[in-house]
């Protein structure tokens, strides 16, 4: 079993829509969370992290953790389509001796206009 | 968040041959990561480079096929070694963000293929 789970899609939806992308993850020791997006041909990019279980609201974007699930979101309001890209969700565990960021597999998002 | 530049973007090389590729960054940073990805996969860490010390690399990750250098602290190289078709992959260089949140900042990737 993979650390960190995500259905890698494709995911296509109409410009506008309410997009909910999602990772499972089976480390309790997880506790920071990341949202990359990677359009092609290009390096991931940072968008939101999180620490720890709640949300956090950047625009249009909103991360949600909820760690008794172990489940990490990303919901994107009123699409577009330059936000047709591969969202990689990520998670760092906190360790003694120092850790890794664990990626998922990405899921490739099509916004139509 | 720190601006990361990568030499060569891509290549196409020759089996048996030998690629350096560069990374570097406007600000001075500590740690400086190396990841693969390969075709429709995710990202995958091969070491850890600190300047000052030797690169620390993960599990299935040799630094005789993959040597890296960190002689300062904007800038770091990794070598793929002797390359064969199963190297054709996106190398990218990352480094830690100053918010202390383990946070990562990625370079824009170099697209290696091997024929």
């Amino acid at each position: 079993q993979k650390e960190v789970e995500q259905d890698p899609g494709p995911l296509s939806v109409p410009e506008g829509a309410i997009v909910s992308l999602n990772c499972t993850y089976s480390n309790s020791a997880f506790q920071y969370f990341m949202w990359y997006r990677q359009y092609s041909r290009k390096g991931p990019e940072l968008l939101m992290y999180t620490y720890s279980s709640g949300n956090k609201e950047d625009g249009r974007f909103t991360a949600q953790v909820d760690k008794s699930s172990k489940y990490i979101s990303l919901f994107i309001r009123d699409s577009q389509p330059s936000d047709s890209a591969t969202y990689l969700c990520a998670c760092f565990p906190i360790y003694n001796q120092g850790g890794k960021l664990i990626f998922g597999q990405g899921t490739e998002l099509s916004v139509k206009p | 968040s720190a601006v990361i530049s990568q030499k060569p973007s891509r290549d196409i090389c020759q089996r048996g041959t030998s690629l350096t590729i560069q990374c570097q960054v406007d600000s001075q940073v500590t740690m400086m990561f190396w990841y693969r990805q390969q075709p429709g996969q995710s990202l995958t860490l091969i070491a850890t480079a600190n300047q000052g010390s030797e690169a620390t690399y993960e599990s299935g990750f040799v630094i005789d096929k993959f040597p890296i250098s960190r002689p300062n602290l904007t800038f770091s190289t990794l070598t793929v070694s002797n390359m064969s078709p199963e190297d054709s992959s996106i190398y990218l260089c990352s480094v830690e963000g100053l918010a202390g949140d383990y946070e990562q900042y990625f370079g824009p990737g170099t697209r290696l293929t091997v024929t």
